[in-house]
């Protein structure tokens, strides 16, 4: 089964604080997607990672993959309230039908 | 704004009726995706066309069938429609399919379905 997880699901926090979302994903894959969703609104593309070890950068984002250890990462760095939102990761598997699988997603909360 | 067009913005319906979803593709792109997001079963992959042809197929209900016509415009039709059926869903559309490029899907702003 092709599972991806993300933890954690709910994270509240100050402004000025760091903090790391992670998702970690069941089957190997080279190709990685961060999102953002804002109440009832569409996803908003934020990151691809397309192999092991990529790393991108925008304001005070930065995602991160892992492919051996099936995992990635989204540090936030000295977060501000606009960056309140809830932020999925997804994995394209091709092997197992062109699938885009994505995580529960994480609600955050920054608190001014 | 993406660039890809979903119509209509809610729908609201009763239980056994049929409904169509619309959806343009930004300009240039020629994949279409649908997903369902739901509460209790977050955001799942329906179905995708690549130039008319069906590509890939997720969790996609029987009741449930696509198309993309010629102009690259993507239907989607839900029959036979249940309370479980009420979410939001969502198409995507991108230039290519598989491993071609980047392969980024941006999505439109989505259809909130009500069955009542």
């Amino acid at each position: 089964e092709l599972k991806v997880e993300q933890n954690p699901l709910f994270l509240s926090m100050q402004e000025g604080k760091n903090y790391t979302i992670y998702c970690n994903y069941s089957t190997t894959s080279d190709r990685l997607y961060w999102y953002r969703q804002d109440p009832g609104k569409s996803l908003e593309s934020l990151f691809v990672l397309l192999s092991n070890g990529a790393v991108k950068q925008e304001g005070r984002l930065m995602a991160s993959l892992d492919t051996k250890a099936r995992l990635s990462t989204l540090h936030i760095t000295a977060a501000v309230h606009d960056l309140s939102a809830t932020y999925f990761c997804a994995v394209f598997y091709m092997e197992y039908g062109n699938k885009l699988v994505f995580g529960a997603g994480t609600i955050l909360r920054v608190k001014s | 704004d993406s660039g890809v067009t979903q119509t209509p913005k809610h729908l609201i319906t009763a239980t056994g009726q049929r409904v169509t979803l619309r959806c343009s593709p930004r300009s240039g792109d020629l994949s279409v995706y649908w997903y369902q997001q739901s509460l209790d079963q977050g955001l799942q992959f329906l179905i995708q066309y690549y130039n008319g042809e069906e590509r890939a197929k997720g969790n996609i209900l029987e009741r449930f069938s696509a198309q993309q016509f010629p102009d690259l415009h993507s239907e989607l039709n839900l029959s036979s429609l249940e309370l479980g059926d009420s979410a939001l869903y969502f198409c995507a559309s991108s230039v290519a399919w598989g491993l071609a490029g980047i392969n980024e899907q941006f999505f439109g702003p989505g259809t909130r379905l009500t069955v009542l």
